[in-house]
């Protein structure tokens, strides 16, 4: 079944340490995009990728990074230079034309910083 | 910027009750607007709707656009507690390079 994976489910992390997530998916969708979610809001846009290698910064890419080296492949790391980097982190993706509107959700991620 | 206002943010009620979900939006050339629903972790697509006026189903669960006013409702009848969860709202800009900007979601729990 075509979908998106992310791992881990779960990570916990200790201050100063970098963490990357993993995004994976095998849609054959040009798109992708890493969220965050907290607690009573809705998605934030932190980075997109429409091509690969290529990628741009969403409304809050500051202290973290994202590489897209293959189609299927859009990994986040979060840095320590995020401040508050404890969230649920979901990551999407959209084909190109008709569909472009429509995101597929991973799981999702969730970080606890310690 | 594009804006996305959902109201209520949160909602309670009880099996078989009718619900009407709010979405207001401010956006730059729009595109479109989706409905998604959030159970436990990734959120999964409902509706999109792009012209005023033109009502999607789907079961129990329906929506409308008016692009004048600028808002869509999604409504639910005769709901279940298989409803409960989290209904966001998006938003997509032609200027936007079509990234989707989303509400803060109203959390829909359904007592039995």
């Amino acid at each position: 079944d075509g979908g998106i994976t992310q791992s881990p489910k779960y990570l916990f992390r200790k201050e100063g340490q970098n963490v990357t997530l993993s995004c994976e998916q095998n849609l054959n969708h040009d798109a992708m995009y890493w969220y965050r979610q907290d607690p009573g809001q809705g998605l934030r846009l932190i980075y997109y990728s429409q091509i690969v290698n290529d990628f741009q910064k969403g409304d809050i890419a500051e202290g973290y990074s994202v590489s897209r080296e293959k189609k299927e492949s859009f990994p986040l790391t979060v840095t320590s230079a995020q401040k508050n980097p404890t969230a649920f982190y979901l990551c999407a993706s959209s084909s190109q034309g008709v569909g472009a509107n429509v995101l597929t959700f991973g799981a999702g991620s969730r970080l606890t910083v310690l | 910027e594009d804006k996305v206002v959902q109201s209520p943010l949160s909602l309670v009620v009880h099996e078989g009750d009718t619900v009407t979900l709010n979405c207001s939006y401010e956006v730059t050339n729009f595109r479109s607007l989706l409905w998604y629903k959030q159970e436990k972790k990734a959120p999964t697509f409902l509706f999109m709707l792009t012209s005023s006026g033109i009502e999607k189903k789907s079961g129990r669960l329906s929506s409308i656009l008016d692009k004048k006013e600028l808002f869509s409702i999604l409504n639910i009848t005769a709901t279940q507690t298989g409803d409960s969860a989290i209904y966001l709202c998006a938003v997509v800009s032609n200027t936007n390079a079509g990234k989707s900007t989303f509400g803060d979601g109203t959390t829909l729990t359904v007592k039995p």
